[in-house]
């Protein structure tokens, strides 16, 4: 397997444009996460996905930002409009819960992530 | 809420020393933790995923153990290389169940040095 496929790898936009970014997550895992990366703050997780449904949207910052996960295999994290504060790295990971002696776990793979510059 | 602490934040240390980075967390009811490392400008890479039944986990040069009760894991590389340097992040699940939001440490930044 590929591993998670992130694209574009690099976006520099202008403030006030929207933003694109896409995920495919690895065949056949049932979990899908966005994560923003900053120094300031450390890695935050965004929103994440199980069976394409979004379960929690809690640490989507603004109504500027939405997720969707049409399908299995992609998903689209949008930033309309964006903004000079928004410049971080966005990372898609996903999972396969699995069961084990102490209850299911979700053992996370990383795509490359893509990296936001908004000016 | 749980906070997750590495220390140290960076360490350099010459090729072929064995070492050991910290991860420290305040809520002890957690079902696993991973640690992962990232390279400079790349995504995060899973290096291992301890359960809370197990007290460590090895894979190669690396090897996991976890407390718990004091809410300590610890990461040991034996006879570290450069291409060991990047930065080491430990992350463990918030809810029940294994659970599916991460919390990150801040991370240590290894530098192994020729």
């Amino acid at each position: 397997d590929a591993g998670v496929i992130q694209s574009p790898r690099h976006e520099v936009t202008e403030m006030g444009q929207e933003v694109t970014l896409r995920c495919k997550p690895i065949s056949g895992h049932d979990y899908l996460f966005w994560y923003r990366q900053t120094m300031m703050r450390g890695l935050e997780l965004l929103i994440y996905f199980n069976n394409n449904v979004p379960i929690d949207d809690s640490g989507m910052p603004e109504d500027r930002f939405s997720a969707k996960m049409p399908n299995a295999s992609f998903s689209t994290l949008k930033i309309q409009p964006s903004e000079p504060r928004d410049s971080a790295v966005y990372f898609c990971a996903s999972s396969l819960k699995r069961g084990g002696h102490q209850g299911s776990y979700n053992e996370q793979f990383f795509g490359p992530g893509t990296r936001l510059t908004v000016l | 809420k749980q906070e997750v602490t590495q220390i140290p934040a960076a360490l350099s240390v010459p090729e072929g020393e064995n070492l050991v980075l910290n991860c420290s967390f305040t809520d002890s009811a957690i079902y696993n933790l991973q640690w992962f490392r990232q390279d400079p400008g790349k995504g995060l890479t899973s290096l291992l995923l301890i359960q809370s039944s197990q007290r460590e986990q090895t894979s190669g040069r690396l090897n996991a153990s976890l407390d718990k009760s004091s809410g300590r894991s610890t990461l040991y590389i034996a006879a570290s290389q450069p291409g060991d340097s990047a930065t080491y992040l430990c992350a463990v699940p918030n809810g029940a169940g294994g659970g599916n939001k991460l919390t990150f440490g801040t991370g240590t930044q290894l530098k192994v040095e020729l």
